[in-house]
């Protein structure tokens, strides 16, 4: 079954507003993942946080990670028309080599 | 530099017949390998990974296995397809120590008929 859930399923703001989104998780990780997908397309990672950090950046992205909720925020500021994707949240599992994907968030930045 | 080759891009194979899709790593030794499908619209569901040679690990029983013949060549077969096979299917590397990111394949989409 799928580790992580997404929220909201499908997100749509203008070009210039920030656009967040969510993730939960049920076991304990290692350390949680953002991936993009563009339509048709493989995953390509955007950042890497591990279980003992709280808040990691990378350019216009923020992620957060809560532990104790068992969850994580992506935020992504003044997006953009390109930012247009969807958005996955992937959990390793503390003590294995396997990742578990969320359902995954599909942003549609207007311009 | 390392990048990851996946073939063929689209498939459409009958119902019943065999499946044989193909990735191979270069610019690495050693990693981590893996299998995902993914259905429309949906996230990815894990197939199989493989942390070595001969090494396999599954995680859906279904009609499909794995093979990882060679040390960066991973092979996701059939030998009698179900419609419900159909689906982009991605293959994935990552390094083999310590919490390290994934990288993908442009991925087979795969439409049974």
């Amino acid at each position: 079954s799928q580790q992580g859930e997404e929220d909201p399923q499908a997100l749509s703001i203008q070009e210039g507003e920030n656009a967040t989104m969510n993730c939960s998780y049920k076991t304990s990780i290692n350390n949680l993942q953002w991936y993009r997908q563009n339509s048709g397309r493989g995953l390509v990672h955007l950042i890497l946080i591990r279980s003992n950090e709280r808040e990691k950046h990378s350019g216009r992205l923020r992620v957060t990670l809560d532990t104790s909720k068992k969850s994580s925020s992506l935020l992504i500021t003044a997006s953009r028309a390109a930012d247009t994707a969807s958005y996955f949240c992937a959990t390793e599992t503390s003590g294995t080599y396997k990742y578990i994907f969320g359902t995954g968030t599909r942003l549609k930045v207007l311009a | 530099s390392q990048t990851i080759h996946q073939w063929p891009a689209t498939l459409v194979q009958p119902v019943g017949s065999p499946l044989s899709l193909e990735c191979t790593v270069e610019g690495t030794s050693n990693p981590n390998l893996y299998w995902y499908r993914q259905a429309a619209g949906r996230g990815l569901q894990l197939l199989f990974y493989s942390v070595g040679i001969g090494q396999i690990s599954s995680e859906v029983p279904q009609n499909l296995s794995a093979s990882r013949p060679q040390d960066r060549q991973f092979i996701l077969s059939s030998k009698k397809l179900l419609l419900s096979d159909s689906g982009f299917y991605l293959c994935a590397w990552s390094v083999d120590r310590g919490p390290q990111p994934q990288h993908f394949g442009d991925g087979t989409r795969l439409s049974i008929l």
